[in-house]
Parts: C-alpha cells; structure tokens; sequence
C-alpha cells in the first residue's frame, strides 16, 4: 500500500477487557512508533521498534500496555484490562526518510 | 521528561492573512519538525528541520530551527481556508529518526 494502514479505524469496549490494535507499516521501513493522542493534545510517544533491536518501551503508561511487531513487519498494539482513561487516538508511524503516520484508531472505552 | 510548548493553542484569522506560530523547549532538540493534522487522520510532515539556526521553506510556509536548538516558529503566508487544521511541532534528542515528543498544537481557523 501507499501508505501506513490501521485497524480498526474505531473500538469501543467495555472497561477491563482486553484490545489489540493494527498496524501495517510502509513496506520497507524497519522503524515503527507508537503513539497516543487524547483529545486536545499532542502526541504521547509509547513505543519504538527498529529492526530486531530491543524496542523502546519507555513511553507505556502501565504494564497493561504491550506492543509485538512480527517478522519486521504488522505491529500490535495489546492494552489489557483497559480503563477509562484509555480512551485516546493510537497513532502508528513508520520511517523512510522521516516518520509517516497512519490514520489512528479512535478507542472509546465505555 | 521532555516537553515542548506551543503557541498560540488557537488562532481566528481572515483569509489572506498571515499566521505564526512557535514552540519552545527545556531541553536541546537536533531536529525539529512541524506537522499538520486534518480531522479523523494522522499528522502530516510539513517541514523539517535538521541544523540550528536554518530556514526552511515549502510554498507558503517558512519555519526556522532556533540557534540555541530550543525553540522553532512556523510562519504561513496568503492563508487559504485548506490551512485549516491543527498544528504540531516536534522535537527529536536525535535525529527525525528517534522519537518525537510533541507540542500540544494551535488549532487554525480561517474565515473566508
């Protein structure tokens, strides 16, 4: 595809279950990032993954938040148990030249 | 941590006018970068900037990396109503390659 893909686009969920969220990369980039952005705000960064690195986790708010990317390639993004102040835009990026971002998923978490 | 803050959180402006906006930080950055998001989409990379002290243009728009590698402003000549959306600046320790931290936007609002 041309660009970095996303799904589902929006998730609504009852508090404390569980959800995954998509990302499919730009093919060929070996960057990809995480991000979260709450209404009104910037962006949160969660976490990185480049190559077959160690990920940079730094930026997960809790142990509830955990992101696999497989075969270098789809990431996901898993938030167990998830509360209310979870509800946000997930951004994915990937990087060529600079990051590109997808379109988000809008998690409502009632 | 990092934070970078941006200014104004919003601005009204007639069509035609000029618009700036900047953002400044506590901490050194090495790249900055300025992005624009439209509703429901993820933020688009306007500008980057890599060297302190640089001005960079795209079309109507012009932004420049602070000497000290703390602040960065954003400028847009002639603005149409298409300008509309909320804008960001990001810094990165590194380069664009690294994690960004953002700024917390200025929403454009441009009146016909």
């Amino acid at each position: 595809g041309a660009g970095v893909s996303q799904s589902p686009s929006n998730k609504v969920t009852e508090k404390g279950k569980d959800v995954e969220l998509r990302c499919d990369p730009i093919s060929g980039h070996t960057a990809l990032y995480w991000y979260r952005q709450s209404l009104g705000q910037g962006l949160e960064f969660l976490i990185y993954f480049q190559g077959n690195s160690a990920p940079d986790k730094s930026g997960l708010p809790s142990d509830r938040f955990s992101a696999e990317r497989t075969g270098g390639s789809v990431s996901t993004l898993t938030i167990q148990r998830t509360q209310q102040e979870d509800s946000a835009v997930y951004l994915c990026a990937s990087r060529g030249d600079t990051q590109y971002f997808g379109p988000g998923t809008r998690l409502t978490v009632l | 941590g990092q934070q970078l803050n941006q200014s104004p959180q919003s601005m009204f402006i007639q069509e035609g006018e000029d618009v700036s906006m900047n953002c400044t930080s506590s901490s050194i950055f090495n790249t900055w970068l300025w992005y624009k998001q439209d509703p429901g989409e993820g933020p688009v990379l306007l500008i980057a900037l890599y060297k302190a002290g640089e001005l960079t243009s795209n079309g109507r728009l012009t932004a420049q990396f602070g000497i000290t590698r703390k602040d960065s402003f954003l400028n847009i000549s002639a603005s149409i109503p298409s300008d509309v959306g909320i804008y960001f600046c990001a810094g990165a320790g590194g380069t664009s390659y690294g994690k960004l931290t953002f700024g917390q936007g200025t929403i454009l609002t441009v009146h016909p």
